[in-house]
């Protein structure tokens, strides 16, 4: 059972680039958040995703968007990237059914804006 | 402004210590609380959840916290590390009918062999 994966590992862009990152959840799993991860902080959540809609939204500016395709995988994607974008980006995933809020996490993706 | 505070930024032991970290939140009202790892080079993991009941709740790897409503404190302890037990570790809260998880900055925790 492959747990959450994200692609690519690693990305590389330039000021002003826009960028798409991917995630596809857990299996069996129909709700996908993602997170923001700076060097030394913790993870902020930027939105989430059930039903192909987002369902809430952290603070984060409108460059940040995403979208959830009907086999529940999703994407986040930045644009007019800032060099204060470059962090480790975070999918997590769970399904609706569970009363726990039990979250998996992916590896993430680590962006560098340049 | 609501928060998650983690105390120590990076705590140094030897194995066999005991392990409190601690984790402050400062939300009202009802909270759910968690605690997760993220080893070198691996995922972030959950540890333990405190939804209700007995505040006293245990986790994987003889890990447990207590949760004291009065002090907003949701603490981590472990009676024994071992050197395996070097990582990262996030205290998160997150409120009833809301999908949004704060994290506090983390504790790097080294266990010298």
């Amino acid at each position: 059972d492959a747990g959450v994966t994200q692609s690519p590992t690693h990305l590389i862009k330039t000021r002003g680039q826009q960028v798409t990152l991917r995630c596809s959840p857990k299996s069996g799993h129909d709700t996908v958040s993602w997170y923001q991860q700076a060097l030394g902080q913790g993870p902020q959540f930027i939105f989430q995703y059930y039903e192909e809609e987002e369902r809430q939204r952290g603070n984060f500016p409108d460059r940040f968007s995403g979208h959830q395709f009907p086999n529940y995988s999703s994407e986040l994607n930045v644009n007019a990237l800032l060099l204060g974008d470059s962090a480790l980006y975070l999918c997590a995933s769970r399904g609706t059914g569970t009363g726990s809020y039990e979250q998996y996490f992916g590896p993430g993706t680590r962006l560098t804006v340049t | 402004a609501q928060s998650v505070s983690q105390h120590n930024h990076h705590v140094i032991l030897s194995e066999a210590a005991s392990l409190e970290l601690g984790c402050n939140y400062s939300y009202g009202g009802t909270v759910n609380l968690f605690w997760y790892v993220q080893y070198p080079g691996q995922h972030l993991q959950l540890l333990l959840k405190y939804f209700s009941g007995d505040p006293l709740v245990k986790g994987i790897k003889g890990f447990e916290a207590e949760f004291i409503k009065s002090k907003f404190s949701f603490n981590l302890r472990k009676p024994s590390v071992q050197w395996s037990d070097t990582a990262e570790y996030f205290c998160a809260v997150k409120l009833p009918n809301n999908n949004d998880m704060r994290f506090g900055a983390g504790t790097r925790l080294t266990v010298k062999p």
